[in-house]
């Protein structure tokens, strides 16, 4: 079993649509979580950061961390063209070593 | 405020030769961090140095692989003897320890270098 679970989509969406993205996780020692955009043939971009359970709204991303079910979610309002990416979730122990543990990513794809 | 680079963006190199991959942090940082992309798989972490030293390597092949992050000048990540199965992308990230507008699990990541082995 991965440590880190991400369905790799692809997902289409029309414009405007909301999105909701998912990860799970098995081991209960992750503390920090994180979201990141890639488009084809870049480097990852951070999107969202979250510490512990909770949510956190950036604009149009709202990043939710639930550690009872090992489970956290990306959601993307009104979404648009220009959100079309692979969108990859990441995790960290922290402490000494922070080394982040990726999920497959997501595919997404928003339709005009 | 530069983000981190990386260079060369692409390398193409025969099996047996040697891929020599530099990464410089974003301003500020003094942590680097590489991660492999393969075809079809996730990011995998590799290697976490900080200046002179090396934190954890706990991702990286026993063999061929081997990174430094010298006092002066960029992070080197050096893969010798390369086959095909090294071809991959190649991803440096950098965080600042002492940040105070994040924190300093924050990792900003670098677009990469693509090495292609023939």
């Amino acid at each position: 079993q991965k440590e880190v679970e991400q369905d790799p989509g692809p997902l289409s969406v029309p414009e405007g649509a909301i999105v909701s993205l998912n990860c799970t996780y098995s081991n209960s020692a992750f503390q920090y979580f994180m979201w990141y955009r890639q488009y084809s043939r870049k480097g990852p971009e951070l999107l969202m950061y979250t510490y512990s359970s909770g949510n956190k709204e950036d604009g149009r991303f709202t990043a939710q961390v639930d550690k009872s079910s090992k489970y956290i979610s990306l959601f993307i309002r009104d979404s648009q063209p220009s959100d079309s990416a692979t969108y990859l979730c990441a995790m960290s122990y922290g402490g000494a070593t922070n080394k982040l543990i990726f999920g497959t990513g997501t595919l997404l794809a928003v339709q005009p | 405020n530069a983000g981190v680079m990386q260079n060369p963006r692409h390398l193409v190199r025969r099996r047996g030769q040697e891929a020599r991959l530099r990464c410089s942090p974003m301003k500020g940082h003094s942590h680097v961090y590489w991660y492999r992309q393969l075809p079809e798989e996730g990011l995998k972490f590799m290697v976490y140095l900080q200046k002179e030293n090396i934190i954890d390597e706990s991702g990286m092949p026993k063999e061929r692989f081997s990174a430094e992050f010298p006092k002066e000048g960029p992070s080197i990540l050096r893969i010798q003897q390369v086959v095909r199965g090294d071809s991959a992308a190649y991803f440096c990230a950098s965080s600042d320890p002492f940040s105070r507008t994040g924190t300093p699990y924050e990792q900003y990541f670098g677009p990469g270098t693509r090495l292609t082995v023939t």
